[in-house]
């Protein structure tokens, strides 16, 4: 069965460092992958998405890279900032939405 | 962007009685919509698809008779928990794609449910 695996539960880093999260998928092939952020009580909100053929895709300070080989993806925040703290969701999918399918989410923590 | 809502936004009720949510795409038809279940620390869980005309397709594991779903226009979708126990208490989202074949997923701020 699909598998997706977010590297670590939580995360602290401190303001001004870059966030590196990942996500990694078995028994799965993708055509896209996106990540949300989620706030305590709130819905996810869309960030990036991601397809198969491209290998980065950037959005301001954000980054994300696509790596059907590894079954990776990293999601980078630069120039971290207290606002960024929240629960960053990675989701792949096939074509058109469907089997959308989340992580089980990074708990980020950026330290002032 | 796409706006999607819900209706309530938190709700508390006795146990064994019924519980609607509403689920509304604000600015956009959806002749799609999901519900997902989040428990406290856990990830979203996709409960069902709502489609606007026709039956829901539930995941499994998930009971179509405690969770009616229903797609009655193209903007709004309802969730009803029948006879909730404290079980079923959790944080209930609804999402949409904005139109047809548009990968991305906008989703409504969430309801928590509180059965006592």
């Amino acid at each position: 069965s699909q598998k997706i695996e977010q590297n670590s539960e939580a995360l602290n880093i401190q303001e001004g460092k870059t966030a590196t999260l990942t996500c990694n998928y078995t028994n799965y092939s993708p055509a896209y992958l996106q990540w949300y952020r989620q706030d305590p009580g709130r819905g996810p909100v869309f960030l990036l998405l991601i397809r198969e053929n491209e290998k980065e895709k950037r959005k301001e300070r954000l980054k994300v890279t696509f790596d059907t080989t590894l079954k990776q993806s990293l999601f980078h925040i630069t120039a971290s900032q207290p606002a960024d703290s929240a629960t960053y969701l990675c989701a792949p999918s096939d074509n058109y939405g469907q089997n959308f399918v989340f992580g089980p989410g990074t708990r980020l923590s950026v330290l002032p | 962007g796409a706006v999607v809502s819900q209706h309530p936004s938190w709700v508390i009720c006795k146990s064994g009685t019924s519980v609607k949510i509403e689920c509304r795409s604000l600015d956009f038809q959806a002749t799609t919509m999901f519900w997902y279940r989040q428990f406290p620390k856990q990830s979203l869980m996709l409960m069902a698809t709502s489609n606007e005309g026709s039956k829901a397709t539930y995941e499994q594991g998930v009971e179509k008779d405690k969770f009616l779903i229903n797609h009655a226009s193209l903007t709004l979708s309802t969730l009803t928990v029948t006879s909730a126990h404290p079980e079923d208490s959790s944080f209930y989202i609804c999402s949409a794609p904005p139109r047809q074949g548009r990968e991305t997923q906008y989703f409504g701020p969430g309801t928590r449910l509180l059965v006592l």
